[in-house]
């Protein structure tokens, strides 16, 4: 049973123009949710974060929204540029589980065309 | 320095070999974590450390062995390992509690042969 999803394997987006990608999870125990960002053969890098005492989160061309309502969070980046190009995965914290255990989504590949 | 450093950055070994691998923070992080990611699948949690005592296995077996010598250090000793265990292994770290961002290593490509 799949408790993050990432319904879309790839996304392709103009430069310049904003990309959205999403995630649904059926925890709602969940209550810290992050976005990493994977180029090839390279380590998960953290990106942005959110708790779920907010509804938005902001650092420069990246946002996160958090809809608990809807179970559901997006990652925002305006303007996408072509180095954004990468497979990004949503990930939650298990707060029923025991610390440190980070539940990620399958990832969406995300390319951003010149 | 916010760096998670693993070595090696390839590993090719027999499935008789015994080899490790090996991780470093020096960030003061208390809990520090193994993941293992299949090519195109999600990494997947090994087992957690925190304040250098083993604190989660997710059912491992028990080819992979882990090793915390001290806050800094992270150790995953391989043996007799099986070819499906082929893999890309993530050692990640954070501050502590399950509140904070983890951050990762560039991980250890490993192929068993």
């Amino acid at each position: 049973d799949q408790q993050v999803k990432q319904n879309s394997p790839s996304l392709s987006v103009q430069e310049g123009r904003i990309s959205i990608l999403n995630c649904d999870y059926t925890n709602s125990m969940f209550d810290y949710f992050l976005w990493y960002k994977k180029y090839p053969a390279e380590g998960p890098t953290f990106l942005i974060s959110i708790s779920s005492i907010k509804d938005k989160n902001e650092d420069g061309r990246f946002t996160v929204f958090l809809n608990k309502s809807a179970k559901h969070l997006s990652l925002h980046i305006v303007p996408s540029q072509p180095g954004d190009s990468a497979v990004y995965f949503c990930a939650a914290y298990d707060y029923g589980g025991s610390q440190g255990n980070l539940i990620f989504g399958k990832g969406t590949k995300l390319s951003v065309k010149p | 320095d916010t760096e998670v450093t693993q070595t090696p950055k390839h590993l090719v070994m027999g499935m008789t070999n015994k080899k490790s691998l090996k991780c470093e923070q020096h960030m003061g992080h208390r809990a520090m974590y193994w993941y293992k990611q299949k090519a195109k699948k999600p990494p997947e949690l090994m087992f957690v450390y925190s304040y250098e005592k083993l604190s989660i296995n997710e059912s491992v077996p028990s080819r992979f062995s882990p090793e915390c010598p001290n806050s800094s250090l992270l150790n995953l000793h391989l043996h007799a390992l099986q070819p499906e265990d082929s893999a890309l292994y993530l050692c990640a770290s954070s501050q502590e509690g399950y509140s904070t961002e983890a951050f990762f290593g560039q991980g250890t490509r490993l192929t068993v042969v």
